[in-house]
C-alpha cells in the first residue's frame, strides 16, 4: 500500500491568484496522477506526473493553466493558476503502486484525502 | 477505455447483503474490472479487482459474467459504513483509472 498526505487540506483564495498543492508518499512511486472532483461530480483526471519526464495532460487541461512538477520518486506538486470560481474543487493526487507480498500481479493505485479549494 | 453504466443510486438494508451491477459492454480483452468506493469527504479506496474469475477478498466479491460484459460487486453484510459512491471502473495493466458516474449506495438502518 502506499500512504499519501497533501497540503494544504483545503483553501480559500482569491480570483487571479494562484495555488500550489502539493503530494508526498511514504515510498517511491513511478506513476503519480492528479485529479479534479467538482462539487457533486465524479473525479476527472488532470495530468499523469512522471518522474524525470514531462506531464501528459488529458484532453480539456493545459499545463499553463495546471503546472505539475514531479522532483523525485516520493513527491509532486500541481499549481492552479490564474485561479476563477470555476476551479473551486477538490484537487486529489493519486499513486499507482507494484502489488503487494500477496502475489497480486495488477498495479493498483491509491488516493491521497485531497486539498478542498474554494475560489472567491 | 471502456465506458460503463452504473445505476445513479441504490438502498440496502442495513445487514442485507448489497449488489451493485455494471454494464461493461465494451470492456478490450486486457482490461481488468476495478471497484473503487468514495466515502463523503473522503479519497477513493481500492475494494477489489478481477479478470474473469470471481474474486473475493476481506470487503467484498466480485462476479464477473462469462462473456465479460458485465460484473456485480456483492458487499455480503452491508453496515452503515458502507454509504459511498462505487465505481466499476475497467483498466488495463498500463492504463490509466478514469471515473464513471458510479452508484451512490445508501444503506438504510
Amino acid at each position: 500500500s502506499a500512504v499519501i498526505s497533501q497540503k494544504p487540506s483545503r483553501d480559500i483564495c482569491q480570483r487571479g491568484t494562484s495555488l500550489t498543492i502539493q503530494c508526498q508518499v511514504d515510498s517511491q512511486v513511478t506513476m503519480m496522477f492528479w485529479y479534479r472532483q467538482q462539487p457533486g461530480q465524479s473525479l476527472t483526471l488532470i495530468a499523469t506526473a512522471n518522474q524525470g519526464s514531462e506531464a501528459t495532460y488529458e484532453s480539456g487541461f493545459v499545463i499553463d493553466k495546471f503546472p505539475i512538477s514531479r522532483p523525485n520518486l516520493t513527491f509532486s506538486t500541481l499549481t492552479v493558476s490564474n485561479m476563477s470560481p470555476e476551479d473551486s474543487s477538490i484537487y486529489l493526487c493519486s499513486v499507482e503502486v507494484p502489488p503487494g507480498g500477496s502475489g497480486g500481479f495488477h498495479n493498483e493505485q491509491f488516493f491521497g484525502p485531497g486539498t478542498r479549494l474554494t475560489v472567491l | 477505455d471502456a465506458k460503463t453504466t452504473q445505476p445513479p443510486s441504490m438502498d440496502c438494508a442495513e445487514g442485507r447483503a448489497a449488489n451493485l451491477p455494471c454494464n461493461h459492454s465494451t470492456i478490450s480483452g486486457n482490461e481488468y474490472v476495478y471497484w473503487y468506493r468514495q466515502i463523503h469527504s473522503q479519497g477513493p479506496q481500492y475494494i477489489i479487482h478481477g479478470l474473469k474469475n470471481n474474486e473475493t477478498n476481506e470487503m467484498a466479491s466480485l462476479i464477473i459474467t462469462e462473456d465479460r460484459k458485465s460484473s456485480t460487486l456483492i458487499l455480503p453484510h452491508a453496515t452503515l459504513r458502507d454509504t459511498a459512491v462505487y465505481y466499476c471502473i475497467p483498466k488495463g495493466s498500463m492504463g490509466k483509472i478514469i471515473f464513471g458516474k458510479g452508484t451512490r449506495l445508501h444503506i438504510l438502518p
